[in-house]
């Protein structure tokens, strides 16, 4: 099965950091491009971040920029967010998503983790 | 940024009725728009792919159609397990940027 799994998520104070792991499995890892999208309670899908498959380019929004590094590992079919300086408005569930392609084409998502909880509050 | 404009906000329609939800962009996205489906407390799920192309496994009752900046996903037929949020989302340049969702909820 194509499968999603991420952990880390954490309740945090405001300007501290936090670590988000994706391990992937059932489908070659290292051919696709990966991203993150959140959803802040009772909002909808913002997209996060995205990284290619195999040169590390990466992409964020401009509301994470300079505060959050997505990263991955293909030996070990995972991908990370770092995040740092958290501010309340970071507060939501973060989906790791797989693209439907590399990095030739922009993402679009057609496998998602069951999403990991981050709650920055003092 | 490429905004995408989804309307109504809620749809409130009975079993068996017929959906028709709409996302505008203010660019030309040509036919790069895709169509997502999330239940509650459930992670979202790719529908259709490129204005039209239903993802596997997706019922043909779910449509999707339009071209350049106006696009419309119909649903013929609501079932119990379609009353969800949809939302649209541009693949034509980067940052990939979502519509703010329409729910479908029961009448």
């Amino acid at each position: 099965d194509v499968q999603l799994v991420e952990s880390g998520g954490d309740r945090v104070q405001p300007g501290g950091s936090l670590r988000l792991s994706c391990a992937a499995s059932g489908f070659s890892f290292r051919n696709y491009a990966m991203s993150w999208v959140r959803q802040a309670p009772g909002k909808g899908l913002a997209w996060v971040a995205a990284i290619s498959e195999s040169d590390g380019s990466t992409y964020y929004a401009e509301s994470v920029l300079g505060r959050f590094t997505i990263s991955r590992d293909n030996s070990k079919n995972t991908v990370y967010l770092e995040m740092n300086s958290l501010r309340a408005e970071d507060t939501a569930v973060y989906y790791c998503a797989k693209c439907t392609g590399g990095w030739y084409e922009v993402c679009a998502s057609d496998v998602w983790g069951q999403g990991a909880r981050v709650t920055v509050s003092p | 940024e490429i905004a995408l404009t989804q309307f109504p906000g809620t749809l409130s329609l009975s079993p068996g009725e017929r959906a028709t939800l709409s996302c505008r962009a203010t660019q030309n996205l040509k036919n790069y728009l895709v169509w997502y489906q999330q239940r509650p407390d459930q992670a979202p799920r790719l529908l259709i792919f490129d204005t039209s192309n239903r993802a596997p496994g997706v019922p043909a009752r779910f449509r999707g159609s339009g071209s350049g900046t106006d696009f419309t996903l119909t649903i013929s037929g609501l079932e119990p397990e379609d009353f969800a949020t949809y939302y649209c989302q541009q693949r034509y340049s980067w940052p990939p940027s979502f519509g703010q969702g329409t729910k479908v909820s029961l009448k």
